[in-house]
């Protein structure tokens, strides 16, 4: 069965930093890009991050650029998300997603966890 | 970033009625549209993928049409297990947009 797994989030201050991880299982983890989704309390779905499968390839939104990095580790099967600089619209739940494709673009989104709560206050 | 416009933002309906969302993009995306089904406090479900095409295990009552800028989302048949919040979504373009989703209630 293909499960992702988030975890990482918690409480942290304005202007601290939190990494977040998503496990993944059940797929050959390099062959597929990763998204992290993130939704505000009450709000819609944001896309944040992608990257590709094999890692050497990623992309971001404009609202987290220069502040979040993401990563990923083959041998662990895990997806990082360096959170750095954060701010209180930074709030929400943090999705991984694994997407049909392998390259950093963000396509189909086929499988998500369960998701990671990061408080920013 | 191409905006994506869902209409309505909320809707209530009967079990058994035929439900239609509709998702606008702001520029032509083709049929790089995903359909998701999130219900309270779970993760977004993949429903439909380009545009028209039923993901595997998802019930038949589902269904999804357009291309361009202008598609259609339809639930024919209203089940109590539908009620959810459902998101449009293209990937024509980095960065991948959603609608701001549409809330669906039974009445």
């Amino acid at each position: 069965e293909v499960q992702l797994l988030e975890s990482g989030g918690g409480l942290v201050q304005p202007g601290g930093s939190l990494r977040l991880s998503c496990e993944a299982s059940g797929f050959t983890f390099s062959s597929f890009a990763m998204s992290w989704v993130r939704q505000a309390p009450g709000k819609g779905l944001e896309w944040v991050s992608v990257i590709s499968g094999s890692g050497a390839s990623t992309a971001y939104a404009d609202s987290v650029k220069g502040r979040f990095t993401v990563s990923r580790d083959p041998s662990s099967k895990t997806m990082y998300l360096q959170m750095n600089s954060l701010r209180g619209d930074d709030t929400a739940v943090y999705y991984c997603a694994k997407d049909w494709g392998m390259a950093a673009a963000g396509s189909v989104l086929d499988v998500w966890g369960q998701g990671t709560t990061v408080t920013v206050s | 970033d191409i905006q994506m416009t869902q209409s309505p933002s909320s809707l209530s309906a009967s079990v058994g009625d035929r439900v239609t969302i509709t998702c606008r993009a702001s520029q032509d995306i083709s049929n790089y549209l995903n359909w998701y089904q999130q219900k309270p406090g779970k993760a977004p479900k993949l429903l439909i993928y380009d545009a028209s095409h039923l993901q595997t295990g998802v019930p038949s009552r589902f269904s999804g049409s357009g291309s361009g800028t202008d598609f259609t989302f339809t639930i024919n048949s209203l089940q109590p297990e539908d009620i959810a919040t459902y998101y449009c979504q293209q990937y024509d373009n980095v960065p991948i947009t959603f609608g701001q989703g549409t809330r669906l209630d039974i009445k």
